[in-house]
């Protein structure tokens, strides 16, 4: 069972937009800003896409919006395109005996 | 531009060893922390090991504490991972994947490999 816990799938059309969430507890997500995003397409390495809940690396789309509220962080996606359908992971620090800790991962469908 | 080639896996006994290398370019090695990362056929991502710059600091996952060892070459820009006591559930593909801060750890990853896949079968 994944420490942070996202919905498995999340869909939406061309243009719109899409938040997925990320829940986890006050040792991990609500007691850092050390929360990150990843995008996976089928058969590809993760690519970091947020990171600090709402910084974007350079080179991603400003489409890409992070934030926090509380245990919950939200990865926002607006503008959706076709390319953006693959798979979503949150990740985060966290003060247990291990540091890092993801989410189980959602899948992005654009309709 | 930044490189990481990961090498190593292959089909393993149950209860056998593997060393995965991950051979780093186009940055400054010592610069950054590292970390090893898997994947297991359909599942998630799930993080495996984290090193410091000088090798003095590292963590393991609990799944992974006892039996697997990460290393770094700092002379060589290689980063390794020897796995022993391997099982089933250790199949995955393994990413090796730099962490984003300069000379510390934002515990964000932004450049990964392309990936090793390591199979524990009998």
């Amino acid at each position: 069972q994944s420490a942070l816990t996202q919905p498995a799938s999340v869909s939406g059309s061309p243009g719109q937009s899409i938040t997925i969430s990320c829940t986890g507890t006050s040792i991990d997500v609500g007691g850092y800003r050390y929360v990150s995003w990843y995008q996976q397409h089928p058969g590809k390495a993760p690519k970091l896409m947020i990171y600090d809940v709402s910084n974007r690396p350079s080179g991603v789309s400003n489409r890409f919006s992070g934030s926090k509220s509380g245990n919950t962080a939200s990865l926002t996606i607006s503008g959706l395109q076709a390319e953006d359908e693959a798979d979503y992971y949150c990740s985060s620090y966290t003060s247990s005996s291990t540091p890092v800790v993801f989410g189980g991962g959602t899948k992005l469908t654009v309709l | 531009q930044v490189q990481l080639v990961e090498s190593g896996g292959g089909l393993v006994k149950p209860g056998g060893s593997l060393r995965l290398s991950c051979a780093a370019s186009g940055f400054t090695f010592n610069d950054y922390y590292m970390t090893w990362i898997r994947q297991a056929p359909g599942k998630g991502l799930e993080w495996v090991s984290y090193i410091s710059r000088s090798g003095t600091t590292i963590y393991y996952a609990d799944s992974v504490k006892g039996r697997f060892t990460i290393s770094r070459d700092n002379a060589k820009n290689s980063l390794y991972l020897q796995m022993n006591s391997l099982r089933a559930d250790d199949t995955a593909v393994y990413y090796c994947a730099r962490d984003l801060g300069f000379r510390g750890a934002f515990y964000a990853f932004d450049n990964w490999g392309q990936g090793t896949m390591v199979t524990v079968s009998s």
